[in-house]
Parts: C-alpha cells; sequence; structure tokens
C-alpha cells in the first residue's frame, strides 16, 4: 500500500493557526474514520495527539484538533506554541489487518 | 497506565537477523494487539506487523506487513509480558529506528510506544 501524503512541511508564528494535511484513497482515509495524527520531537517516540479523525486523548491541548473530508484528513493547531515545533505524522487503517499505512511526515517550524 | 520498555542489539552485519524485546508494565496484555514499527534515518513511520492474544483461548494470531512478512516473525511470552521482533537477512535498507507500540482491541490507533531501538546495519 502506498503511503499516505502529506506536506513536507509547514510554518507558522505563534499564536496563528496551521493545518496540516494528509491525502489518502478511498480505500483508507475515506473509506473508515480511523484516521489519527502523531507528535514526534526530534530523537523521541511519536505520541498520539488525535485518534478517530477528531478524538483528543485525556492530557492533549484542545488547540489540537482533526477533521476529514472525503480522502483528505487534517489536524490543525491552533494557539501555535514554540513547543508545538516536531514532526507531525497521520496514519489510517486500510481496510484490512495488513494494510495500515503512514503519512511520509510533516515538519512544523513555529517562527 | 500502560508502559513499553524495549531492548535489542543496535549493531548488525548484512545476513544476520535483527532481534528485539519489549515489556509491557500495566495494563492487560492479553486482548492488546503488540505492534512494531519502525523509521528509517531521517523517513517516516513504516508499520511492521502485530500480535496478539485472545484471552482465554490458545490462539495468538499475528499479522505482517506483506512487503516484509517474509523475513518478519513477532512472538509473545505472556508470562513474562514480553512480545519480540525478528528480521531474518537483514541489509542495510533495515537501518532504522525500531518501536514498539500498543493497539488496543477494537481501536485503531497506536499508544503508547516505547522509546525506540536504533539498529544499524553495516558490515
Amino acid at each position: 500500500q502506498s503511503a499516505l501524503t502529506q506536506p513536507r512541511s509547514v510554518s507558522g508564528s505563534p499564536g496563528q493557526s496551521v493545518t496540516i494535511s494528509c491525502t489518502g484513497t478511498s480505500s483508507d482515509v475515506g473509506g473508515y474514520n480511523f484516521v489519527s495524527w502523531y507528535q514526534q520531537y526530534p530523537g523521541k517516540a511519536p505520541k498520539l495527539m488525535i485518534f478517530d479523525v477528531s478524538q483528543r486523548p485525556s492530557g492533549v491541548p484542545d488547540r489540537f484538533s482533526g477533521s476529514k473530508s472525503g480522502n483528505t484528513a487534517s489536524l490543525t493547531i491552533s494557539g501555535l506554541q514554540a513547543e508545538d515545533e516536531a514532526d507531525y505524522y497521520c496514519y489510517s487503517y486500510a481496510g484490512s489487518y495488513t494494510s495500515r499505512v503512514f503519512g511520509g511526515g510533516t515538519k512544523l517550524t513555529v517562527l | 497506565q500502560v508502559q513499553l520498555q524495549q531492548w535489542g542489539a543496535g549493531l548488525l552485519k548484512p545476513s544476520e537477523t535483527l532481534s528485539l524485546t519489549c515489556a509491557v508494565y500495566g495494563g492487560s496484555f492479553s486482548g492488546d494487539y503488540w505492534n512494531w514499527i519502525r523509521q528509517p534515518p531521517g523517513k517516516g513511520l513504516e508499520w511492521i506487523g502485530e500480535i496478539n492474544h485472545v484471552p482465554d483461548t490458545n490462539n495468538i494470531p499475528s499479522n505482517y506487513n506483506p512487503s516484509l512478512k517474509s523475513r518478519v516473525t513477532i512472538a509473545v511470552d505472556m508470562s513474562m509480558k514480553h512480545f519480540s521482533l525478528k528480521l531474518s537477512s537483514v541489509t542495510a535498507a533495515d537501518t532504522a529506528v525500531y518501536y514498539c507500540a500498543r493497539r488496543g482491541r477494537g481501536d485503531h490507533w497506536f499508544d503508547p510506544w516505547g522509546q525506540g531501538t536504533p539498529v544499524t546495519v553495516s558490515s
């Protein structure tokens, strides 16, 4: 299966909002409400930020939100803070227990 | 609160077998899916496979990424609450940070993750 498509990089100033897109197909993103998002700092393990398209785990700030339209999922970070600078990866279930695809990752820079 | 701690050899020669172990602390071991995911240097995440123990049975199903299936074995040690990854005939393309991660029964996300083990394949 092909990786989901994410922009290589996005940037924003403190206090602004940024949106990271994750484009797949009707066989993955578009076919199921099972998209999740992970934040990864350099040299650290990924951390779950959003699951099932728009659900936030306990402890994740409500500045992080998720949505989906058609074959594209989005992660929006509002009120950007310096600590949000990291890599972000999307993931989608793709219809079978052997089809699990991640996006290529997006580097968020806080200017 | 589930926590994962992983370990294993970090330097291999081509054709050797990669072997990593992940210990599960807290929570229930049976019923959940225990995954391995890797990240080559400067690249994205790749799902390797997962294993599950069905409670009250001897059923231990596993699922693998088709691109790696011929070389991958994931196993569990129920008594120790460990699960392991073996990847045979490694090449430089297998150089990556390897993570273990939990996927809850019925869930389609990974949480938590182990701290990661860097593995380098070099002659």
